[in-house]
């Protein structure tokens, strides 16, 4: 069966620090992999999907990057952090070609930046 | 251009009570339309997803929704509330352009002993 994992689960960082969030899913190939963040008492924003190894597609312009060096690894990173980082992220992944179905969601990472 | 509302913020009821959560939903393709739920701290777990089969889905747990197309509702519901139900639920959309998921506002359910 297919599980994804994410780390850490929570991370505390300061401000003007750098960041590197890993996900990876087992258990399948070529998945659309996706980050998503969700503030405090908010909905979730999409931030970065791949439809493939180095292919990484911006949702909105941010302090946040993404990459995806092997076919089912994801990481989310910033070169410095700004407070306004702060949240919960989540990644997920959705088999390829199928456009109608769920995500399936990680266990997601609780961001402070202080 | 698909979108999902939320009706409520934070619904609360009594243990062993029946839970309602609405969802009313705008799509002009025969939409996909899951519930997820969300523990605190947790990531979102898929509790039930329609797409274009049976209208009334049952999810686990013992939640269930019905899509209504005439009142482009898929409201969820649950017989008899657990505490351990206490969560936030989603309503989402899929845009049937892009494979995008548009997510409701959420709701916060709080049970009662």
């Amino acid at each position: 069966s297919q599980t994804i994992h994410q780390w850490p689960a929570t991370l505390v960082q300061p401000v003007g620090s750098p960041l590197s969030l890993e996900c990876t899913v087992e258990g399948t190939s070529n998945p659309n992999l996706y980050w998503y963040r969700q503030a405090a008492g908010r909905g979730l924003q999409l931030l970065f999907y791949s439809v493939g190894i180095g292919q990484i597609s911006s949702e909105v312009p941010q302090n946040l990057s993404a990459s995806r060096p092997q076919d089912r690894q994801f990481i989310l990173s910033s070169k410095k952090l700004l407070l306004s980082d702060s949240g919960f992220y989540l990644c997920a992944w959705r088999g390829t070609g199928q456009k109608n179905s769920p995500l399936h969601f990680g266990n997601g990472t609780r961001l402070t930046v202080t | 251009a698909q979108s999902v509302t939320q009706l409520d913020s934070h619904v609360s009821v009594s243990e062993g009570t029946p839970v309602l959560l609405r969802c009313n939903y705008s799509s002009s393709y025969s939409p996909s339309l899951f519930w997820y739920v969300q523990h605190p701290n947790k990531g979102l777990q898929l509790l039930l997803k329609y797409t274009s089969a049976a209208t009334l889905v049952k999810g686990i747990n013992g939640f269930e929704a019905e899509f209504k197309k005439s009142e482009t509702s898929f409201h969820l519901t649950k017989p008899s509330a657990h505490m351990s139900d206490a969560a936030e639920y989603f309503c989402v959309v899929i845009s049937g352009n892009t494979g995008k998921l548009i997510f409701g506002q959420g709701t916060t359910l709080q049970v009662k002993p």
